[in-house]
């Protein structure tokens, strides 16, 4: 069973169009997350969900919108794609806490190529 | 703020020997974190290791342990007996512990990419 899934996995689309990606854990956590990771491997936060409730918001671009249905899913919708959008995302999940390990459970990422 | 960095942007190692990737990172959190991700070319991350701002010992799992030097604020991570499947891009990341309700990002360092030769 796959813990945190990612669709697609690939998405190759043209600059301006409207995309999504979609994310869902089965591990039973609270946060979930979205991170881009750049044609250099650099990964950064963009989002965190805790319990449906958007808590970290790094400025982003407002085309990026974060949806969060249920605590198991966090989709991520991008509006008027441009190129240097093209980056690898990562969705991730981990258990809340308030101390302690929290560890983070990343999905396999979907390859968004803006053309 | 919270800063992780990577200052070997590629090391090698021939296979069975040991190799350390390095990390240093600077908070002003008195309670924090760190983890070490493995990123082979398939793409995933791979959770390796974690150390607790106030663990005593050294965290080890396996072939993997992390030197952490908390006055100096490195966390580097030392893999034994490497091995050709080792080879990959290592990430170093850090996270404030002490808070929930989601605050828990994952501030990463730019990673050091290991090559393993036979």
């Amino acid at each position: 069973d796959t813990a945190v899934s990612q669709t697609p996995k690939y998405l190759v689309t043209q600059m301006g169009n409207d995309k999504s990606i979609k994310c869902e854990q089965n591990l039973g956590h609270d946060t979930m997350y979205w991170y881009k990771q750049d044609s250099k491997k650099f990964l950064k936060i963009m989002f965190s969900y805790n319990n449906k409730e958007l808590i970290i918001n790094e400025t982003v671009p407002n085309r990026f919108s974060p949806k969060s249905p249920d605590k198991a899913h966090l989709n991520l919708h991008i509006n008027s794609l441009e190129l240097g959008d093209s980056a690898v995302y990562f969705c991730a999940s981990s258990q809340d806490g308030a101390s302690g390990r929290v560890e983070q459970f990343f999905g396999p990422g979907t390859r968004l190529t803006v053309l | 703020a919270q800063k992780i960095t990577q200052t070997q942007p590629g090391m090698f190692v021939q296979e069975k020997e040991a190799v350390t990737l390095d990390c240093t990172y600077d908070t002003s959190d008195p309670s924090y974190g760190l983890f070490w991700y493995k990123q082979p070319s398939s793409g995933e991350m791979i959770f390796l290791i974690y150390q607790g701002s106030y663990d005593q010992q050294n965290a080890t799992e396996g072939r993997y342990s992390l030197n952490f030097q908390k006055a100096r604020k490195s966390a580097n991570l030392v893999i034994s007996a490497s091995q050709l499947g080792d080879s990959a891009m290592y990430f170093c990341a850090i996270y404030r512990t002490g808070f929930s309700g989601g605050y828990n990002k994952l501030i990463f360092g730019a990673g050091t990419r290991l090559a393993v030769h036979p």
